[in-house]
């Protein structure tokens, strides 16, 4: 039972770059979000998906697409990279959106030059 | 505006004392409230949680009080053990709000001396 997975653990980009971070959990969790980490700032929610084929916007969705065909994948696109995108993201999952209580990956460490 | 704050970035306590965390609001709509534990280079983990209608929930060396008059709840971790060195997070959420109603507060970074 790996939990929740994330790749890569790092990566830089340049800017105008795209690319995904891949998200899976193997726990046949519902619900699934993608949130970011900056320095002195609390984890904001980017994207969250109740359920295959439903995503919706949280707090900072902008420069970010999602989409759920599976209910173990949740992957994050990045579609033309910017300074402004460099932190850290990390994907949870839970079993349902009711569920406050989330399972967190590792996270990736991007940095976008 | 910040809803969740938690007003010390670190805090550094002997082992054996107690710890003590802090973290206030400014939402009188929230109603649940979680502390996770995020050790470098992991993702956060759930370490306990208070629902409005009390004003304190135990597990093991850690409570969680919650003061709704103030908009103040606190996380004491007694002893405390130098495996709970990291950054401890704050959450609420308002009624119904579920996972994606959830707001974090900026950490606090607990240094448990020997």
């Amino acid at each position: 039972n790996a939990g929740v997975t994330q790749t890569p653990k790092f990566q830089v980009l340049k800017t105008g770059q795209s690319m995904t971070l891949q998200c899976a959990q193997d726990m046949n969790h519902e619900y699934m979000s993608w949130y970011r980490q900056d320095p002195g700032m609390g984890l904001r929610l980017i994207h969250y998906s109740v359920g295959a084929g439903i995503t919706d916007q949280g707090e900072v969705p902008n420069g970010y697409n999602v989409s759920r065909s599976t209910t173990e994948d949740f992957p994050l696109r990045l579609l033309s990279a910017a300074p402004s995108q460099t932190s850290v993201y990390f994907c949870a999952s839970s079993w349902t959106g009711e569920s406050y209580e989330q399972y967190f990956g590792p996270g990736t460490r991007l940095t976008v030059t | 505006d910040q809803q969740v704050k938690q007003n010390s970035p670190s805090l550094s306590v002997q082992e054996g004392r107690i710890s003590i965390l802090n973290c206030d609001y400014t939402n009188s709509m929230f109603d649940y409230f979680l502390w996770y534990k995020k050790y470098p280079a992991e993702g956060p983990t759930f370490l306990i949680s208070i629902s409005s209608i009390k004003d304190k929930n135990e597990d093991g060396r850690f409570t969680v009080f919650l003061n709704k008059s103030a908009k103040h709840l606190s996380l004491h971790i007694v002893p405390s053990q130098p495996g709970d060195s990291a950054v401890y997070f704050c959450a609420a959420s308002p009624p119904g709000g579920g996972a994606d109603g959830l707001t974090f507060g900026k950490g606090t970074h607990l240094i448990i001396q020997p």
